[in-house]
Protein backbone atom coordinates (compact mmCIF):
# COMPACT_ATOMS: atom_id res chain seq x y z
CA UNK A 1 0.00 0.00 0.00
CA UNK A 2 1.00 3.62 -0.55
CA UNK A 3 3.38 5.08 2.79
CA UNK A 4 3.33 8.77 1.01
CA UNK A 5 0.14 10.37 0.21
CA UNK A 6 0.16 13.37 -1.28
CA UNK A 7 -2.90 16.02 -1.87
CA UNK A 8 -4.78 17.36 -4.45
CA UNK A 9 -3.94 15.01 -6.85
CA UNK A 10 -4.52 17.57 -9.72
CA UNK A 11 -5.18 21.55 -9.18
CA UNK A 12 -5.83 23.99 -11.84
CA UNK A 13 -5.88 27.57 -11.17
CA UNK A 14 -5.59 30.96 -12.47
CA UNK A 15 -2.27 33.21 -12.81
CA UNK A 16 -1.98 34.94 -9.87
CA UNK A 17 -3.32 32.57 -6.62
CA UNK A 18 -1.87 30.71 -4.89
CA UNK A 19 -1.39 26.68 -4.39
CA UNK A 20 -1.23 24.26 -1.55
CA UNK A 21 0.25 20.91 -1.85
CA UNK A 22 0.10 18.56 1.15
CA UNK A 23 2.65 15.37 1.70
CA UNK A 24 1.93 13.11 4.84
CA UNK A 25 3.53 10.28 5.72
CA UNK A 26 1.30 7.05 6.46
CA UNK A 27 2.15 4.87 9.58
CA UNK A 28 5.88 6.28 9.86
CA UNK A 29 7.47 9.74 10.56
CA UNK A 30 9.30 11.81 8.20
CA UNK A 31 11.93 13.65 9.71
CA UNK A 32 12.61 14.96 6.16
CA UNK A 33 10.85 15.34 3.32
CA UNK A 34 11.74 16.01 -0.05
CA UNK A 35 9.49 18.24 -2.89
CA UNK A 36 10.29 17.32 -6.53
CA UNK A 37 9.32 19.09 -10.01
CA UNK A 38 8.87 17.20 -13.04
CA UNK A 39 8.41 18.48 -16.51
CA UNK A 40 7.09 16.38 -19.17
CA UNK A 41 9.76 13.82 -20.06
CA UNK A 42 12.32 15.36 -17.84
CA UNK A 43 13.86 13.78 -14.98
CA UNK A 44 13.03 14.90 -11.69
CA UNK A 45 14.51 18.33 -10.48
CA UNK A 46 15.00 18.33 -6.42
CA UNK A 47 13.67 21.88 -5.12
CA UNK A 48 13.88 21.49 -1.28
CA UNK A 49 14.56 19.42 1.47
CA UNK A 50 11.77 20.09 4.28
CA UNK A 51 13.07 20.04 7.74
CA UNK A 52 10.63 18.90 10.23
CA UNK A 53 11.09 22.15 12.95
CA UNK A 54 13.34 23.76 11.30
CA UNK A 55 13.62 25.95 8.03
CA UNK A 56 13.54 24.25 4.79
CA UNK A 57 16.67 23.82 2.45
CA UNK A 58 16.33 25.38 -1.27
CA UNK A 59 18.13 24.03 -4.05
CA UNK A 60 19.75 26.35 -6.39
CA UNK A 61 18.01 28.62 -8.29
CA UNK A 62 14.83 27.73 -6.60
CA UNK A 63 12.88 30.83 -4.64
CA UNK A 64 12.61 30.38 -1.43
CA UNK A 65 9.53 33.28 -1.43
CA UNK A 66 7.89 31.92 -3.99
CA UNK A 67 7.75 27.78 -3.15
CA UNK A 68 6.94 27.88 0.51
CA UNK A 69 7.58 25.10 2.69
CA UNK A 70 6.31 24.41 5.97
CA UNK A 71 7.51 21.00 7.97
CA UNK A 72 4.66 21.13 10.33
CA UNK A 73 4.50 17.71 12.29
CA UNK A 74 6.73 14.55 11.61
CA UNK A 75 4.01 13.21 9.08
CA UNK A 76 3.21 16.16 7.47
CA UNK A 77 5.11 18.85 4.57
CA UNK A 78 3.18 21.49 3.04
CA UNK A 79 4.46 22.98 -0.61
CA UNK A 80 2.98 26.78 -1.24
CA UNK A 81 3.25 28.20 -4.41
CA UNK A 82 2.52 31.48 -4.23
CA UNK A 83 1.43 33.35 -7.00
CA UNK A 84 1.49 30.87 -9.82
CA UNK A 85 2.26 31.59 -13.00
CA UNK A 86 1.74 29.35 -16.02
CA UNK A 87 5.23 28.35 -16.05
CA UNK A 88 4.97 26.69 -12.36
CA UNK A 89 2.54 24.06 -14.44
CA UNK A 90 4.52 20.82 -13.62
CA UNK A 91 4.21 17.99 -11.64
CA UNK A 92 5.04 18.08 -8.36
CA UNK A 93 6.73 15.21 -5.95
CA UNK A 94 7.20 14.99 -2.61
CA UNK A 95 8.94 11.85 -1.25
CA UNK A 96 10.13 10.83 2.23
CA UNK A 97 13.01 8.84 3.42
CA UNK A 98 11.84 5.22 5.06
CA UNK A 99 14.18 2.92 6.47
CA UNK A 100 16.93 1.94 8.82
CA UNK A 101 21.09 2.83 8.36
CA UNK A 102 20.39 3.22 4.72
CA UNK A 103 17.46 5.95 2.51
CA UNK A 104 15.09 4.49 0.50
CA UNK A 105 12.54 7.14 -0.58
CA UNK A 106 9.05 6.49 -1.13
CA UNK A 107 6.97 8.68 -3.54
CA UNK A 108 3.97 9.87 -3.20
CA UNK A 109 1.60 10.21 -6.54
CA UNK A 110 2.10 13.37 -7.17
CA UNK A 111 0.06 16.54 -8.05
CA UNK A 112 0.02 18.20 -11.50
CA UNK A 113 -0.52 21.37 -11.14
CA UNK A 114 -1.95 23.73 -14.35
CA UNK A 115 -2.16 27.37 -14.16
CA UNK A 116 -3.83 29.52 -16.43
CA UNK B 1 28.92 16.46 -17.09
CA UNK B 2 26.12 15.46 -15.85
CA UNK B 3 25.65 13.62 -12.45
CA UNK B 4 23.58 11.09 -13.60
CA UNK B 5 23.38 9.93 -17.17
CA UNK B 6 21.36 7.11 -18.81
CA UNK B 7 20.58 6.48 -22.40
CA UNK B 8 16.81 8.02 -23.21
CA UNK B 9 15.69 4.95 -25.26
CA UNK B 10 13.36 4.18 -26.14
CA UNK B 11 14.58 0.38 -25.82
CA UNK B 12 12.15 -1.58 -27.65
CA UNK B 13 12.65 -5.97 -26.31
CA UNK B 14 9.87 -8.24 -27.35
CA UNK B 15 7.79 -10.11 -25.07
CA UNK B 16 10.05 -12.44 -22.88
CA UNK B 17 13.22 -11.40 -24.06
CA UNK B 18 16.09 -9.80 -21.46
CA UNK B 19 15.84 -5.69 -21.18
CA UNK B 20 18.93 -4.23 -19.47
CA UNK B 21 19.15 -0.89 -18.67
CA UNK B 22 22.27 1.00 -18.12
CA UNK B 23 23.30 4.10 -15.86
CA UNK B 24 26.39 5.74 -15.23
CA UNK B 25 27.47 8.36 -12.42
CA UNK B 26 30.08 11.07 -11.84
CA UNK B 27 30.11 11.60 -7.81
CA UNK B 28 32.68 8.69 -6.21
CA UNK B 29 31.85 9.23 -2.88
CA UNK B 30 27.49 8.05 -4.23
CA UNK B 31 27.07 5.04 -1.50
CA UNK B 32 23.40 4.21 -2.88
CA UNK B 33 21.70 3.48 -5.61
CA UNK B 34 18.29 2.90 -7.08
CA UNK B 35 16.22 1.93 -9.75
CA UNK B 36 12.69 3.52 -9.68
CA UNK B 37 9.71 2.92 -12.58
CA UNK B 38 8.03 5.20 -13.55
CA UNK B 39 4.70 4.97 -15.34
CA UNK B 40 3.50 7.76 -17.93
CA UNK B 41 1.72 10.87 -15.56
CA UNK B 42 2.57 8.46 -12.21
CA UNK B 43 5.01 9.39 -9.82
CA UNK B 44 8.18 7.09 -9.13
CA UNK B 45 7.83 3.53 -7.64
CA UNK B 46 11.20 1.91 -6.30
CA UNK B 47 11.61 -0.83 -7.96
CA UNK B 48 15.61 -1.84 -6.44
CA UNK B 49 18.20 -0.71 -4.42
CA UNK B 50 22.02 -1.39 -4.21
CA UNK B 51 24.56 -0.79 -1.69
CA UNK B 52 27.54 -2.81 -2.53
CA UNK B 53 29.30 -4.06 -5.41
CA UNK B 54 28.28 -7.24 -7.63
CA UNK B 55 24.02 -8.13 -7.96
CA UNK B 56 21.10 -8.36 -6.32
CA UNK B 57 18.37 -10.00 -7.25
CA UNK B 58 14.51 -9.78 -6.78
CA UNK B 59 12.19 -12.06 -8.91
CA UNK B 60 12.77 -10.82 -12.50
CA UNK B 61 15.27 -8.06 -11.61
CA UNK B 62 18.30 -8.12 -11.03
CA UNK B 63 20.67 -4.65 -10.03
CA UNK B 64 24.38 -4.56 -11.18
CA UNK B 65 26.30 -2.47 -9.43
CA UNK B 66 30.51 -1.58 -10.50
CA UNK B 67 31.88 0.96 -8.27
CA UNK B 68 35.00 0.90 -9.76
CA UNK B 69 33.69 1.90 -13.59
CA UNK B 70 30.51 4.02 -11.91
CA UNK B 71 28.13 1.96 -13.39
CA UNK B 72 24.60 0.38 -12.24
CA UNK B 73 22.96 -1.47 -14.54
CA UNK B 74 19.12 -3.29 -14.42
CA UNK B 75 18.15 -6.21 -15.90
CA UNK B 76 14.39 -7.39 -16.49
CA UNK B 77 13.88 -10.76 -17.26
CA UNK B 78 11.28 -12.10 -19.30
CA UNK B 79 9.97 -8.83 -20.38
CA UNK B 80 6.32 -8.34 -19.95
CA UNK B 81 3.79 -5.46 -21.52
CA UNK B 82 3.65 -4.58 -17.99
CA UNK B 83 7.27 -3.49 -18.12
CA UNK B 84 6.86 -0.44 -20.65
CA UNK B 85 7.73 1.97 -18.16
CA UNK B 86 10.46 4.74 -17.38
CA UNK B 87 13.08 4.03 -15.65
CA UNK B 88 14.84 5.75 -13.49
CA UNK B 89 18.31 5.48 -12.02
CA UNK B 90 18.99 7.27 -8.72
CA UNK B 91 22.33 7.58 -7.05
CA UNK B 92 22.69 8.96 -2.72
CA UNK B 93 25.72 10.63 -1.94
CA UNK B 94 26.18 13.10 0.46
CA UNK B 95 22.53 13.08 1.81
CA UNK B 96 21.04 13.71 -1.48
CA UNK B 97 19.42 11.79 -4.31
CA UNK B 98 19.97 12.68 -7.56
CA UNK B 99 17.54 11.32 -10.53
CA UNK B 100 19.03 10.38 -14.36
CA UNK B 101 16.67 11.35 -16.93
CA UNK B 102 15.27 8.14 -17.78
CA UNK B 103 15.10 5.27 -20.17
CA UNK B 104 11.87 4.46 -21.54
CA UNK B 105 11.12 0.83 -22.11
CA UNK B 106 8.72 -0.39 -24.45
CA UNK B 107 8.15 -4.33 -24.73
CA UNK B 108 6.42 -5.43 -27.60
CA UNK B 109 3.74 -8.25 -27.26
Amino acid sequence: GAVVSQHPSRVICKSGTSVKIECRSLDFQATTMFWYRQFPKKSLMLMATSNEGSKATYEQGVEKDKFLINHASLTLSTLTVTSAHPEDSSFYICSAPRGTGKETQYFGPGTRLLVL
Amino acid sequence: QKEVEQNSGPLSVPEGAIASLNCTYSDRVSQSFFWYRQYSGKSPELIMSIYSNGDKEDGRFTAQLNKASQYVSLLIRDSQPSDSATYLCAVEGYQKVTFGTGTKLQVIP
